[in-house]
């Protein structure tokens, strides 16, 4: 089952440390999207990415979050100087390029980061 | 701008009935897709079901369908004979093709409960 795939599963931080969320789209999937869940809400767009390149990071924090997509191996969501409010789930999604730009998103499990 | 609007914070519903999720939308592109997913309480994020703007018929999957009114601009959610296991939160989300950045925009959501 080639899904996507999203490490770690839950990530514990203390204050003032860095977290850095892992996602591998699924097989032939060139678009990542990172949102983010508080709890008892909906997800919010955070960055959207393919290759080597931030297309929409219209809903990033302006400071300490920061994304990338290798040309080789996984996207990468990277929160530093953690803060209690960036206690949440992130999540991954990825797609493939389809016609009309309506392909759907396969979202992967999730990151539950907790914030001490 | 994009709006997606989930009324019923809860719902319950008996095994085996039907139920209707209602789900709103607003937005001033034409061409655009109305997408719903299920997560359980396991965390994960799980796509159902997808309708397009121009798409002349109802999506169907299964026990899953879409009431698509285009006018009135809802796409509800349909679960036909529920079971235990349907019990989960449900996400309406929409993209529209105007927006270069591809996001999805969600709703708040509806808690589904299916009591035995």
């Amino acid at each position: 089952n080639a899904g996507v795939m999203q490490n770690p599963r839950h990530l514990v931080r203390r204050r003032g440390q860095e977290a850095r969320l892992r996602c591998s789209p699924m097989k032939g999937h060139s678009h990542v999207y990172w949102y983010r869940q508080l709890p008892e809400e909906g997800l919010k767009f955070m960055v959207y990415l393919q290759k080597e390149n931030i297309i929409d990071e219209s809903g990033m924090p302006k400071e300490r979050f920061s994304a990338e997509f290798p040309k080789e191996g996984p996207s990468i969501l990277r929160i530093q100087q953690v803060v209690r409010g960036d206690s949440a789930a992130y999540f991954c999604a990825s797609s493939t390029v389809g016609i009309g730009g309506l392909e759907t998103q396969y979202f992967g499990p999730g990151t539950r980061l907790l914030v001490l | 701008a994009q709006k997606i609007t989930q009324t019923q914070p809860g719902m319950f519903v008996q095994e085996k009935e039907a139920v209707t999720l209602d789900c709103t939308y607003d937005t001033s592109d034409p061409s655009y897709g109305l997408f719903w997913y299920k997560q359980p309480s396991s965390g994960e994020m799980i796509f159902l079901i997808y309708q397009g703007s121009y798409d002349q018929q109802n999506a169907t999957e299964g026990r899953y369908s879409l009431n698509f009114q285009k006018a009135r601009k809802s796409a509800n959610l349909v679960i036909s004979a529920s079971q235990l296991g349907d019990s989960a939160m449900y996400f309406c989300a929409m993209r529209d093709s105007g927006y270069a950045g591809n996001m999805l925009t969600f709703g708040g959501g509806t808690r589904l409960m299916v009591k035995p």
